[in-house]
């Protein structure tokens, strides 16, 4: 069974960056899809992008490209999201979710961010 | 992109009742879909994927067909914990896309 654990909540000034780390435990980390989802306040669920360690590949939504980062280490079975420039509207929850191998399939608790002055 | 539309964006049932949600995928998707049960303040859970597959330990009151561009949700006998935000969602191709989400409240 696999289960995903992500950092912790974090308040960021506007113009930063912030970095979410998911630990993965179970399952195969290296051939799995790790996604980032993010939630806005009282909105629906945006997908940003995923990486699959093994090779590693990366894909992101257009809207997020050169702005948002994912990588992943084996060594440690960590994946890891960094979004730079923040704006007020990048507040939201963060989840990683992984996949069998495809999908979003199990997902982390979440990541509340803040984005404020 | 891939536009996922859900119908309706909110309906209201009762306990014992069984209702269905619909998503249209704008293009062909095969079965690359599933769906998700969110609570307030909870993450998201997989009910379903690959449009029918039911997920390890979801109740088999819930179940989904479709494949193409037509998908639904059916849920039998609504229990007082089904009552919920309700997602679909394609992975057919990048950007994964969202519905924009059924919220299922109490009559």
């Amino acid at each position: 069974q696999v289960l995903l654990v992500q950092s912790g909540a974090e308040v960021k000034p506007p113009g930063s960056s912030v970095r979410v780390s998911c630990k993965a435990s179970g399952g195969n980390f290296r051939t799995n899809a790790i996604s980032w989802v993010r939630q806005a306040p009282g909105q629906g669920l945006e997908w940003m992008g995923l990486i699959i360690p093994v090779f590693p590949t990366t894909k992101f939504a257009q809207r997020f490209q050169g702005r948002v980062a994912i990588s992943a280490d084996e060594s440690t079975r960590t994946a890891s999201m960094e979004l730079s420039s923040l704006r007020s509207d990048d507040t939201a929850v963060y989840y990683c979710a992984t996949g069998n191998p495809n999908g979003l399939v199990v997902w982390g608790k979440g990541t509340t961010v803040t984005v404020s002055s | 992109d891939i536009h996922m539309t859900q119908s309706p964006s909110s309906l209201s049932a009762s306990v014992g009742d069984t209702i269905t949600i619909t998503c249209r995928a704008s293009q062909d998707i095969s079965t690359y879909f599933a769906w998700f049960q969110q609570k307030p303040g909870k993450a998201p859970q997989c009910l379903i994927d690959v449009a029918s597959q039911l997920q390890s330990g979801v109740p088999s009151r819930f179940s989904g067909s479709g494949s193409g561009t037509e998908f639904t949700l059916t849920i039998a006998s609504l229990r007082p914990e089904d009552f919920a935000t309700y997602y679909c969602q394609q992975y057919y191709d990048y950007p994964w896309t969202f519905g924009q989400g059924t919220n299922v409240e109490m009559k």
